[in-house]
């Protein structure tokens, strides 16, 4: 077990209105990353993390931000949630600082959001 | 850049039949190429890797040879049981910051 807890683990909200997911790790490591699973997509990452206020974009950042202002939280915002953001969001965890060849990523649970 | 394909599902197999989910890949240089599986209402968790070619990569039954010259990695398992019922991702790495995962197959094992 990693540690990795996602919140809120579902939430129905409303286009155009703000929203945070947060992730918590328990045990310091230093890459944490957020990816959404959407159907014939598989995982598609988000942003990334590799250390407290080190933040990087990745494939499909448009329309969110995050934050990393202490090493155990990792907080994905949709400024202003469209239709399009519904879908499952995953936070994850690399446990080395090696490169993900050497560490695998262990994964949260997810948060399932819907935006109507 | 970097792109996985992985092989349509969903795939239905009977109890003790012969699994192959097929991969394949495009990426430049050397990557590393993992198997996850993901099981209902769960976060994706590593099954197999491979780190470098001709390797092969087995957990729990299941295995992944690394075939540089087909730009495969087709998991296999000789005979599946209905606990293997999941969703399997193929994934590659090339970083040390990202991995790019394939859409993911759909397993179904009845009894």
């Amino acid at each position: 077990d990693a540690g990795i807890t996602q919140s809120p683990r579902h939430k129905v909200t409303e286009t155009g209105t703000p929203v945070t997911l947060r992730c918590h790790q328990t045990e310091n490591h230093r890459y944490m990353y957020w990816y959404r699973q959407d159907p014939g997509h598989g995982l598609r990452l988000i942003h990334y993390s590799y250390g407290v206020k080190d933040t990087d974009k990745g494939e499909v950042s448009d329309g969110y931000s995050v934050s990393r202002s202490k090493t155990e939280d990792f907080l994905l915002t949709l400024e202003s949630a469209t239709s399009s953001q519904t879908s499952v969001y995953f936070c994850a965890i690399s446990e080395g600082d090696r490169g993900l060849g050497n560490s695998p990523l262990h994964f949260g649970n997810g948060t399932r959001l819907t935006v109507t | 850049g970097n792109s996985v394909t992985q092989m349509e599902g969903p795939v239905t197999l009977s109890e003790e039949a012969f699994l192959t989910i097929n991969c394949t890949y495009t990426a430049t240089g050397y990557p590393s190429l993992f198997w996850y599986v993901q099981y209902p209402g769960e976060g994706l968790q590593l099954l197999l890797k491979a780190t470098k070619a001709d390797d092969k990569g087995s957990n729990k039954g299941f295995e992944a040879t690394y075939r540089k010259e087909t730009t495969s990695f087709h998991l296999e398992k000789g005979s599946v049981q209905v606990s293997d019922s999941a969703v399997y991702f193929c994934a590659l790495s090339n970083s040390a910051r990202q991995l790019t995962f394939g859409s993911g197959t759909q397993l179904t094992v009845l009894p």
